[in-house]
């Protein structure tokens, strides 16, 4: 049972435009979310969270939208670069009782072309 | 200030054998966890240690296994490999108080033949 969807698997942008990622989640004791973003042979890296309690959290050219009722988050890009090519994953976490584990969607593969 | 160090970066078994991967997460960070990247499954939760007791567990059989020590470095051990066993296997480390996030680190490729 696939708890955290991203059902896009790539996404193509032309530079400057804004990316638009999605994600769905079928979890509702998930009470935090996360992205991130990876490129070939690294780490995947922390970009940006939020509570369930917040609808955005923005940082810099970042957005993380959340919308608990329809179990949908989404992450804005403005303005893209070609250096946010990479494949970004989203992810659900259930922190009660100091389960601190990430649930993650099978990422998406951004391509900002310039 | 470094990041989460994972080695060795690759290795190359053949079934049967065992491995051993090792962490030292992020000074001052104190949760260590550890996930499996492979293409069909994606990214899987394997279990989280904190001050050297294992707090969480994933869906994996007990061929999987883990151990922090006391300066929160982790070592995670696969007994008996078997060819699904290979992914990238991989570390993150949290801070205190700050646990929701995780900083991962390149991670290790372990190839069974």
């Amino acid at each position: 049972d696939q708890q955290v969807k991203q059902n896009s698997p790539s996404l193509s942008v032309q530079e400057g435009r804004i990316s638009i990622l999605n994600c769905d989640y079928t979890n509702s004791m998930f009470d935090y979310f996360l992205w991130y973003k990876k490129y070939p042979a690294e780490g995947p890296t922390f970009l940006i969270s939020i509570s369930s309690i917040k609808d955005k959290n923005e940082d810099g050219r970042f957005t993380v939208f959340l919308n608990k009722s329809a179990k949908h988050l989404s992450l804005h890009i403005v303005p893209s670069q070609p250096g946010d090519s990479a494949v970004y994953f989203c992810a659900g976490q259930n922190s009660g009782g100091s389960n601190y584990k990430l649930t993650f969607g099978k990422g998406t593969l951004l391509t900002v072309n310039p | 200030k470094a990041g989460v160090t994972q080695t060795p970066r690759y290795l190359i078994k053949t079934r049967g054998q065992q491995v051993t991967l090792s962490c030292s997460p992020i000074s001052g960070h104190r949760s260590v966890s550890w996930y499996q990247q492979t293409p069909g499954q994606g990214l899987q939760f394997l279990f989280e240690y904190f001050s050297e007791t294992q707090r969480n567990k994933g869906n994996f059989p007990g061929r999987f296994s883990g151990r922090q020590f006391s300066n929160s470095r982790s070592e995670m051990n696969v007994s008996t490999l078997e060819l699904g066993d290979s992914a990238l296997y991989l570390c993150a480390s949290s801070l205190p108080g700050s646990e929701n996030i995780q900083y991962f680190g390149a991670g290790t490729r372990l190839s069974v033949l």
